[in-house]
């Protein structure tokens, strides 16, 4: 099992859509969570770390289900500029190491 | 507006030939990462270093990879010899805490 397991994609979504994104992780120890976004041929960059209360910012929500060891990733209203890839993140221990899940592609289209 | 440079950003080269990649992570971080992507296998950690020292590299072959940090301005991947299935785009990342930033990346094409 892989350490770290996302929905596969692509998701093709029109515009204005809400979709979400599942995640989970194998090391019940893990702390830290994150989403990052990967442009395409672009480094991937933080999009919001994840918290066990649930996070939101702007149009994006993020909840964490320790029990389940599973995270989500709600985009609403989605825009072309939100077409992307959608890296589900987990830290493996305390010291950094980050383990990136394969990623799901969102292609919004008008 | 600070970021972690990395070069080169492209390099092509022939099997067997020895391949370096410079790292500039940003000034104070403490913690430097390398990965490796493809498509095949996502992203993966090759090896990180906090304080310049080596904290985990057990993701990188070692027989052909070597990952230093000369100084606290300067992280090197290096790869002896290459061989095709290196081919791949290797990022660097610094961070302080919980959030990584990453370089561009170099594309490494090994022919």
């Amino acid at each position: 099992r892989k350490e770290v397991e996302q929905d596969p994609g692509p998701f093709n979504v029109p515009e204005g859509a809400t979709v979400a994104f599942n995640c989970t992780y194998s090391n019940s120890a893990s702390q830290s969570f994150f989403w990052y976004r990967q442009d395409c041929r672009k480094e991937p960059k933080l999009l919001m770390s994840v918290y066990s209360s649930g996070n939101e910012d702007g149009r994006f929500t993020a909840q964490l289900n320790r029990a389940s060891q599973y995270i989500s990733l709600l985009i609403r209203d989605s825009k072309l500029s939100d077409s992307a890839t959608y890296l589900c993140v987990v830290e493996f221990n305390q010291g950094g190491k980050l383990i990136f899940g394969q990623g799901t592609e969102l292609s919004v289209k008008p | 507006d600070a970021r972690v440079t990395q070069t080169p950003r492209h390099k092509v080269t022939e099997m067997g030939q020895e391949v370096t990649m410079r790292c500039q992570p940003i000034l104070g971080h403490n913690t430097v990462f390398w990965y490796r992507q493809t498509m095949m296998q996502g992203l993966e950690l090759l090896a990180y270093f906090r304080n310049r020292a080596p904290l985990d590299d057990s993701g990188m072959p070692k027989d052909r990879f070597s990952a230093e940090m000369p100084d606290a301005t300067l992280a090197t991947l290096k790869i002896q010899p290459s061989e095709p299935r290196d081919s791949a785009v290797y990022f660097c990342a610094s961070g302080l805490v919980d959030e990584q930033f990453f370089g561009p990346g170099t594309r490494l094409t090994v022919l």
